[in-house]
């Protein structure tokens, strides 16, 4: 298994559908991050967890809401989002919460469309 | 403000050739610490590099290689005999130790075509 693992690696949704992202990582890591890339923007950092606590909330929109059930585990939900969330989303993780000397390793993301 | 600057948006060369990517940063700590990451079409954001604010010792690893000045602020880095596996966009990243929740914040990156 690689490091950082997500699904799906693309998603088309309409603006009233609901769907979900997953990312799992296989590294025993205790934080995990989600990311917001899109065109022409340096990467947006929007949800951390730290041992399954959510500890940043970075003023994302409450259509995306992000799970976190187990250390290995992330998932972000979305539901009503709008044409401009189309980007590609990607997870991370690293070893302990609070570190920003940590490295953090990315999923191979997912990139998402909204019609 | 943008606290990572990569001044080249896109750099073209041809197979073998020296390319070097500049990475200009800013901050008020005096501990952080400064990343490249590798973005490849696939589109996963590869670690390649780590450095503490107290090391400005210059790093080799294969062909890439880094250059740490404080003094002037800059993590440049240089890939050597390039190929076109290289082709990719590259990351340079800061994370300041004021900042507790590990946040990493990126340049806009820039992209490195490889021609054979």
């Amino acid at each position: 298994e690689t490091g950082v693992t997500q699904t799906p690696r693309h998603l088309v949704m309409g603006m009233t559908n609901k769907k979900s992202l997953k990312c799992e990582q296989h590294l025993g890591h205790n934080a995990m991050y989600w990311y917001k890339q899109s065109a022409k923007k340096p990467l947006e950092l929007m949800f951390v967890y730290s041992l399954e606590e959510r500890v940043e909330n970075n003023s994302v929109p409450s259509r995306f809401s992000p799970e976190c059930p187990n250390s290995s585990h992330l998932f972000l939900h979305l539901h009503t989002l709008q044409p401009e969330d189309s980007a590609l989303y990607l997870c991370a993780s690293s070893q302990d919460y609070g570190g920003s000397t940590d490295t953090q390793y990315f999923g191979p993301g997912t990139r998402l469309t909204v019609l | 403000a943008q606290k990572v600057t990569q001044a080249q948006t896109e750099i073209s060369v041809v197979e073998k050739e020296d390319v070097t990517l500049d990475c200009v940063y800013e901050t008020r700590d005096t501990t952080y610490y400064l990343f490249w990451y590798k973005q490849p079409p696939s589109g996963e954001l590869v670690f390649l590099i780590r450095r503490n604010s107290f090391d400005e010792q210059n790093e080799i690893s294969g062909r890439y290689s880094w250059n740490f000045q404080k003094s002037t602020s800059s993590f440049n880095f240089t890939i050597t005999a390039s190929q076109v596996v290289d082709s990719a966009v590259y990351f340079c990243a800061l994370s300041e130790t004021t900042d507790s929740w590990g946040k990493l914040q990126f340049g806009a990156g820039t992209q490195v075509v490889v021609t054979p």
